[in-house]
């Protein structure tokens, strides 16, 4: 069982518009993080929030934490082709430590041309 | 800066074997991460290494062992290896302190077992 469910599973939208990924949990996080995995290559991290209610954008990507640190979000605007790919939600839970992450099973996005 | 390096790449076993796949992290790094990514699963933590100590542990079998070197490096070792262990290897580095820091994951050793 995934401490992180995410939803949807799989996205497939055309260029131009907009998405949404969301990362839950019961469990509160002291940190969560989000990557982006391509076909053979390791998950390349995105951003990290570690403060309830914090929003951080970067460039067309919007991230939010949830005010209870239970649950993040991942919105695209204006998806373009080089978007595609399996995107990941990672946290560390307060009894962890740092040098582990609990991960989402993640969303694969498709955006076509 | 040199990324995470995991070697090798590819590693084809038969089952009973074992198997010792290398990490170097960052430079600077001192927490080494080990994950397994599979379809099913997806990634599952194994363990992380702290400045040569294990600080966490997944729940995997103790065919599941793991070390750190002390510039370092790890290995993780797989014994006895069964069909179900085929999966891509991650490491990840960080500094290993502090709130959120982000784990730099190397690009994985695909393990498939015969």
């Amino acid at each position: 069982t995934q401490l992180l469910e995410q939803s949807p599973q799989f996205l497939s939208i055309q260029e131009g518009e907009n998405l949404t990924v969301y990362c839950n949990s019961s469990s509160v996080f002291s940190s969560l993080q989000w990557y982006r995995q391509e076909p053979g290559e390791g998950p390349v991290l995105l951003v990290t929030v570690v403060t309830g209610g914090e929003v951080k954008k970067l460039k067309r990507l919007t991230f939010q934490f949830g005010d209870a640190r239970k649950d993040s979000s991942l919105h695209i605007t204006a998806a373009q082709p080089g978007d595609t790919g399996l995107y990941l939600c990672a946290g560390a839970t307060q009894r962890d430590s740092w040098g582990k992450l609990q991960f989402g099973a993640g969303t694969q996005v498709v955006v076509t041309p | 800066k040199a990324g995470v390096t995991q070697t090798p790449r590819y590693l084809i076993k038969t089952r009973g074997q074992q198997v010792t796949l290398s990490c170097s992290p960052i430079s600077g790094h001192r927490s080494v991460s080990w994950y397994q990514q599979t379809p099913g699963q997806g990634l599952q933590f194994l363990f992380e290494y702290f400045s040569e100590t294990q600080r966490n542990k997944g729940n995997f079998p103790g065919r599941f062992s793991g070390r750190q070197f002390s510039n370092s490096r790890s290995e993780m070792n797989v014994s006895t290896l069964e069909l179900g262990d085929s999966a891509l290897y991650l490491c990840a580095s960080s500094s290993g302190w502090g709130e959120g820091q982000p784990q730099h994951f190397g690009d994985g050793t695909r393990l498939s077992i015969l």
